[in-house]
């Protein structure tokens, strides 16, 4: 099992470009979530899919925008890219919402 | 979600135990005590978990006081690999998606 996996690794992007990160896990899991970390700023929560079909605003969803695709893949867009979205940005998912969350290698985005 | 208060940094010998403690004072009856790891910016990895019980897997020990207010998580034989962040986060397992939420954590070094 490869668990949660992320793509890309690194992004740079220039101010107002827009791009996707992609999330997908093989362990048949109901919910996905996904986080930026920044320094001294701990994990916030942008998005979460409880289940298949749903998505919810999580602490910081401005800026972005989350697409369920199917149970097994969750990505994450940024429309117009800012700077204060420079991250690292984890994805993670869990059996249910209720349950441990397991997290992928993260993607460290620059946006200039 | 109760806060959780742990020591900014620790130091362990290789091929020691080390004992990361957490305070967790205003925790209540149905909260779980979750430890998670951040190694060297990788996403964190999720270790062990418990209520009242003591809890032991392969990775760790967790170890959790009467009154539940304070916990302890053991790495029983220290390796420079276990140098890492780890993160001692409380959350409630009922009634769907409860917020997890990552504090400053502990810096713990393995010294050779």
């Amino acid at each position: 099992n490869a668990g949660v996996t992320q793509t890309p690794k690194f992004q740079v992007l220039k101010t107002g470009q827009s791009m996707t990160l992609q999330c997908a896990q093989d362990m048949n899991h109901n919910s996905m979530y996904w986080y930026r970390q920044d320094p001294g700023m701990g994990l916030r929560l942008i998005y979460y899919s409880a289940s298949e079909g749903t998505t919810d605003k999580g602490e910081v969803p401005n800026g972005y925008n989350v697409s369920r695709l199917n149970k097994r893949e969750f990505s994450l867009r940024l429309e117009s890219a800012a700077p204060s979205q420079t991250s690292v940005y984890f994805c993670a998912s869990s059996e249910r919402t209720e349950e441990t969350q397991y997290f992928g290698p993260g993607t460290r985005l620059l946006v200039l | 979600d109760a806060k959780t208060t742990q020591p900014t940094s620790m130091d362990c010998a290789e091929g020691r135990a080390a004992n990361l403690p957490c305070n967790h004072s205003t925790i209540s009856g149905n909260e779980y005590v979750y430890w998670y790891r951040q190694i060297h910016s990788q996403g964190p990895q999720y270790i062990i978990h418990g209520l009242k019980n003591n809890e032991t897997n392969e990775m760790a020990s967790l170890i959790i006081t009467e009154d539940r207010k304070s916990s302890t998580l053991i790495l029983p034989h220290a390796t420079l690999r276990d140098t890492a962040v780890y993160y001692c986060i409380v959350r409630g397992l009922s009634g769907g998606y409860q917020k997890v939420t990552f504090g400053t954590g502990t810096k713990l070094q393995v010294i050779p």
